[in-house]
């Protein structure tokens, strides 16, 4: 059974950093590209990044690029999301995906939640 | 980027009856196209995947149809268990759009 568990949220102060975890079971994890998805309270989907199965390549929305960085360990089964300078509007549940295909989201994690806030 | 226009964003339906979702793209998204559903509280769970794929374990009475930039999502046979918000998402290219969702009710 495929699982994702995301960790690492919480209330942080605008400008501040934080790391999100995700650890991935039940699946070949560097056969696939992974993603993370956020979703703002009471609000639609946001796709935030990707990471190609190797960790070569990354992809992300102008509204995080410069300040969020994916990785992976693939050894470890778990995919990384590093986010600086936290602004008000970052606000949101982030949800692990597994890319599957051409690129759509099969599987999500149950959902971190990132508070930003003074 | 893509905009993914979704239409409506409410709807309530009874029990049994037939619904049709539809998603409009600003370019043409060659069937790059996921439809997701959130039930309240949990996470979204992909439905159709390339257009009109149905993705293992779902229920046969939700199809997807459409190419270029017109796409739609229909449910069979409403059932109650069908209450939830559903999403329609572009990937044919980067950053990859959601559709802003369609609130299903039962009336």
């Amino acid at each position: 059974e495929v699982q994702l568990v995301e960790t690492g949220g919480g209330l942080v102060q605008p400008g501040r950093s934080l790391k999100l975890s995700c650890v991935a079971s039940g699946f070949t994890f560097n056969n696939y590209w992974m993603s993370w998805t956020r979703q703002a309270p009471g609000k639609g989907l946001e796709w935030v990044a990707s990471i190609t199965n190797s960790g070569g390549s990354t992809y992300y929305p102008d509204s995080v690029k410069g300040r969020f960085t994916i990785s992976r360990d693939n050894a470890q089964n778990t995919l990384y999301l590093q986010m600086n300078s936290l602004r008000s509007e970052d606000t949101a549940t982030y949800y692990c995906t597994r890319e599957e295909g051409n690129n759509y989201f099969d599987y999500w994690g149950q959902g971190v939640m990132v508070t930003v806030s003074s | 980027d893509i905009r993914m226009t979704q239409s409506p964003a409410s709807l309530s339906a009874s029990l049994g009856e037939t619904v049709n979702i539809e998603c409009l793209a600003s370019e043409d998204i060659y069937s790059d196209l996921a439809w997701y559903q959130q039930k309240p509280g949990k996470s979204p769970q992909l439905l159709i995947y390339n257009a009109n794929s149905l993705q293992n374990g779902v229920p046969s009475r939700f199809s997807g149809s459409g190419s270029g930039t017109q796409y739609s999502l229909k449910i069979n046979s409403l059932q109650s268990e069908d209450v939830a918000t559903y999403f329609c998402q572009q990937y044919n290219n980067y950053p990859f759009t959601f559709g802003s969702g369609t609130k299903l009710e039962i009336k």
